[in-house]
């Protein structure tokens, strides 16, 4: 089975500066790894996602992840927070055992973006 | 082209009762996928459609069931509603045909109450 494990639930940082979401992967096989951003009262936008091509994603919005086997991580980053940012990130794996289509999510991390 | 629609988008129910939500893809996507989100359990997956045969099922009790038809809407339906029961039910829709992986396309989802 896959799982994945995001580290801090909360992580507030000021406008401007980087911003660092953790993400932690568990998988016997090659991962494919997804990061969605959730808005309140909204669904799940894909954000950028790694199906074992280049190893530093990047996607919309800014933001960009690596690929690291050697630390099974699926870090998200982004030079310079805007307000806009502000939402619930989740990482998500998709399951082999299901074709990889259905998708396994970490407990989310919420952003808080200081003026 | 119009994104994935889900309806009602709010819904509330008493104890006992059932619930039937529903899921209109993007236009040619013929997978639908289900996810619960709770504070508690965070975002899981419920079961995925594909021609009209459910293709995968999360780790649900059989009160929880759906369909597909041909026209690839889908629907949910959970019976003897309980208070756990309460989510945000997202749908997600994706291309993906037989063993290849496809983006899946979320909709704002259906928040369902139970009392």
């Amino acid at each position: 089975a896959q799982s994945v494990t995001q580290l801090g639930s909360h992580v507030s940082v000021s406008e401007g500066a980087l911003v660092l979401l953790r993400c932690n992967y568990s998988s016997s096989v090659p991962p494919y790894l997804f990061w969605y951003v959730q808005y309140p009262n909204q669904g799940l936008q894909l954000l950028l996602k790694y199906t074992s091509a280049a190893t530093l994603v990047k996607g919309i919005n800014g933001f960009e992840a690596e690929f690291k086997k050697s630390e099974t991580s699926f870090h998200l980053t982004k030079p310079s927070a805007h307000m806009s940012d502000a939402a619930e990130y989740f990482c998500a794996v998709s399951a082999l055992d299901t074709g990889r289509r259905a998708l396994t999510f970490g407990s989310g991390t919420r952003l808080q973006v200081q003026p | 082209k119009a994104g994935v629609t889900q309806t009602p988008r709010y819904l509330i129910k008493t104890r006992g009762q059932q619930v039937t939500l529903s899921c209109s893809p993007i236009s040619g996507h013929r997978s639908v996928s289900w996810y619960q989100q709770t504070p508690g359990q965070g975002l899981q997956f419920l079961f995925e459609y594909f021609s009209e045969t459910q293709r995968n099922k999360g780790n649900f009790p059989g009160r929880f069931s759906g369909r597909q038809f041909s026209n690839s809407r889908s629907e949910m339906n959970v019976s003897t509603l309980e208070l756990g029961d309460s989510a945000l039910y997202l749908c997600a829709s994706s291309l993906a045909g037989r063993g290849e992986y496809n983006e899946q396309f979320f909709g704002p989802g259906t928040r369902l109450t139970v009392l």
